[in-house]
């Protein structure tokens, strides 16, 4: 069965503090994708990044980064240099060839920055 | 490039009242998909369409909802009678290719409270 989970319901870090938020996913199938939307407290949805299986190389996209295990099955998230507008709901999603018609989206992660 | 269009942003209606809302994918796109955000239950999916037909509805709660795409531009999901519990914020999203393999791009949600 396919599954994301994150742990951290809510994060609380201080501006200028790196923080990382966790996703470990579930599944049988060797293709699939993974993805991490923001939801700030306007409500959108914004799209950050799309991961294959097949390419297990870190990113970088200037104070983010992502880290792609699959030996444990995580696709971690890592913000450097916390700022005040980091602020959001993170939410880290699966889609595999069992069922390509649906994201399987984890609870999300509050992530609170304080100046 | 205008990004997925939702119309209206906010609807306040009665129970028993007829709700629809309207979503504008972006231009080229040809993955539609409708979800449901909740606190309790998170993201939803209730319909997916591919090239303007219904490929899996399997998350459209009952009878009472139901969505029409009757072109590559539009899409309409329709609550009839409309009810309490079904009040949450609905998202459209849409993407190029098929299924969820592709990045989806939400639009902005229609914020729905049902009195």
């Amino acid at each position: 069965a396919q599954k994301v989970t994150q742990a951290q319901t809510e994060i609380s870090v201080v501006e200028k503090e790196d923080v990382t938020l966790d996703c470990v996913y579930e599944t049988r199938d060797t293709t699939y994708y993974l993805f991490w939307y923001k939801q700030p407290p306007s409500g959108e949805l914004v799209f950050l990044i799309r991961r294959n299986s097949f390419d297990e190389q870190n990113e970088i996209s200037g104070r983010y980064s992502w880290n792609f295990q699959k030996s444990t099955s995580s696709f971690n998230f890592t913000i450097t240099a916390s700022q005040v507008v980091d602020s959001a709901v993170y939410f880290c999603a699966l889609s595999d060839s069992y069922n390509f018609n649906k994201f399987y989206f984890g609870s999300g992660t509050k992530l609170n920055v304080k100046p | 490039d205008a990004g997925v269009i939702q119309s209206p942003r906010h609807e306040v209606t009665e129970m028993g009242q007829e709700v629809t809302l309207r979503c504008k994918p972006i231009s080229g796109h040809n993955s539609l998909f409708w979800y449901r955000q909740t606190m309790m239950r998170g993201l939803e999916l209730l319909i997916y369409f591919n090239n303007n037909v219904p490929i899996d509805d399997s998350g459209m709660p009952e009878d009472r909802f139901s969505a029409k795409m009757p072109n590559a531009s539009f899409s309409t999901l329709k609550i009839q009678p409309s009810e309490p519990r079904d009040s949450a914020v609905y998202f459209c999203a849409s993407s190029s290719g098929q299924g969820a393999r592709e990045t989806q791009y939400f639009g902005p949600g229609t914020r729905l409270l049902v009195l």
